[in-house]
Formats: structure tokens, C-alpha cells, sequence
């Protein structure tokens, strides 16, 4: 079974910390990428970050950086330097390859930066 | 610009009447997908289409129907709404060409209230 679970509805982070966002996942693919999403609350979806499987390298996007850990089947979005304009709600999502790559999301973590 | 197009953005109803949301793709993209989102919930699948003509069921199908019969469009229909279909949908598509690195294009929401 495919499933993604994020472990965190809320987070509170002070405006300049990091924060990691957890998310760990459950395939038995060997080939899958996985993927954060940012929904602010305009309610747009917004794609961050990507990492595939056979990466060897953590992804990093500017601030961004997921935190792979293969064996443990985890994918933590690392934000770095937190801004106000990080408040949003989070999404962590999974495209394995023998799924006709479908996509799975887990359940998301609300961030909010307090100033 | 590649997009998504999904409308209307909000839509208020009652129940029984039926109603369709319009979702469009400009970059011929293979996959589209309807999700809802639902406090608590993240986003559950409604259905998806790997390409023309060719839809399946996901997590969360019944009370729906869709249709593929371009390759850009993929409205979803609620033939007789309910109020426990009030919800956010959106509407996605990826491509296959690079399988599991293809991220998803989201449209930009439709909040949808049944009275």
C-alpha cells in the first residue's frame, strides 16, 4: 500500500528559525519521486520542492531542503531562515512508479511564523 | 503561460441540482486528477485520467462522474450535489514523460458549498 503520513497538524516556528516539517512514507516501489506542496491561504497550490529516490544528493530550493533518509522512508522539508510569508498549510506528496505514477498527499501541517 | 484552468472559483448551490466544474490544460499533459480537500483530511482523490478516454476511480469516487474526451479537458460533474460534497476541489495534471520527477500542476481551487 502507498501511503504518505504527516505526523504534525500545527507548527509554530518564530519568524528567522528553521523549522523541519516531517513526513514519512510507506512503498514498496523502488523508483518514486517525492514532492512538498505550499497552500497559503489564498488556497493556491504551490510546488516547493522535489526528490527522487535514486537521488544521492538532498534537494535544496533556495530556503528549501528535504531531509531524505532512505532507510527510515522519511522526507522532511527543511524551511531555513523563517518568514512571515511561510504561514501556510503543507503538503508532502509521493509519485511512485508502479502506481501509473498516481500521486499520493498526506494529510498536511499548518505552519505559523510568529513575529 | 502553462496552467491549469479550473471554474468557477466558487460556487454556492443547493442540493440536487447538478452542476459541473471545468478544469483545462494547456500543456498536454497525459494524467489529470480531481481532488477534494476537507479539514484534517488533506486531499483526497475523486478520480483520475491517465489519458483520453481513459478514467479511474480514487479514494473517494462516489456522488461524482468525469469525463475525457480531449486531451485538455477534464470537468467533473456532481450529478445531484449533497451537503456533505461542500468541499475545496481542485483539479491537477502532470505529465509521463519523465515519470516520477513530473511534478503536478494545480488549478486554482473551487470552494463549493451545498446548501
Amino acid at each position: 500500500a502507498q501511503k504518505i503520513t504527516q505526523t504534525q497538524p500545527g507548527m509554530f516556528v518564530q519568524e528567522k528559525e528553521a523549522v523541519t516539517l516531517d513526513c514519512t512514507y510507506d512503498t514498496s516501489d523502488q523508483s518514486y519521486g517525492l514532492f512538498w506542496y505550499k497552500q497559503p491561504s489564498s488556497g493556491e497550490m504551490i510546488f516547493l520542492i522535489y526528490q527522487g529516490s535514486y537521488d544521492e544528493q538532498n534537494a535544496t530550493e533556495g530556503r528549501y531542503s528535504l531531509n531524505f533518509q532512505k532507510a527510515r522512508k522519511s522526507a522532511n522539508l527543511v524551511i531555513s531562515a523563517s518568514q512571515l510569508g511561510d504561514s501556510a498549510m503543507y503538503f508532502c506528496a509521493m509519485r511512485p512508479s508502479n502506481t501509473g505514477n498516481q500521486f499520493y498527499f498526506g494529510t498536511g501541517t499548518s505552519l505559523t511564523v510568529i513575529p | 503561460e502553462a496552467q491549469v484552468t479550473q471554474n468557477p472559483r466558487y460556487l454556492i448551490t443547493v442540493t440536487g441540482k447538478k452542476l459541473t466544474v471545468t478544469c483545462s490544460q494547456n500543456m498536454n499533459h497525459e494524467y489529470m486528477s480531481w481532488y477534494r480537500q476537507d479539514p484534517g483530511l488533506g486531499l483526497r482523490q475523486i478520480y483520475y485520467s491517465m489519458n483520453v478516454e481513459v478514467t479511474d476511480k480514487g479514494d473517494v469516487p462516489e456522488g461524482y462522474k468525469v469525463s475525457r474526451k480531449e486531451k485538455r479537458n477534464f470537468p467533473l460533474i456532481l450529478e445531484s450535489p449533497s451537503p456533505n460534497q461542500t468541499s475545496l476541489y481542485f483539479c491537477a495534471s502532470s505529465s509521463h514523460q519523465a515519470g516520477v520527477r513530473e511534478k503536478l500542476f494545480f488549478g486554482s481551487g473551487t470552494q463549493l458549498s451545498v446548501l
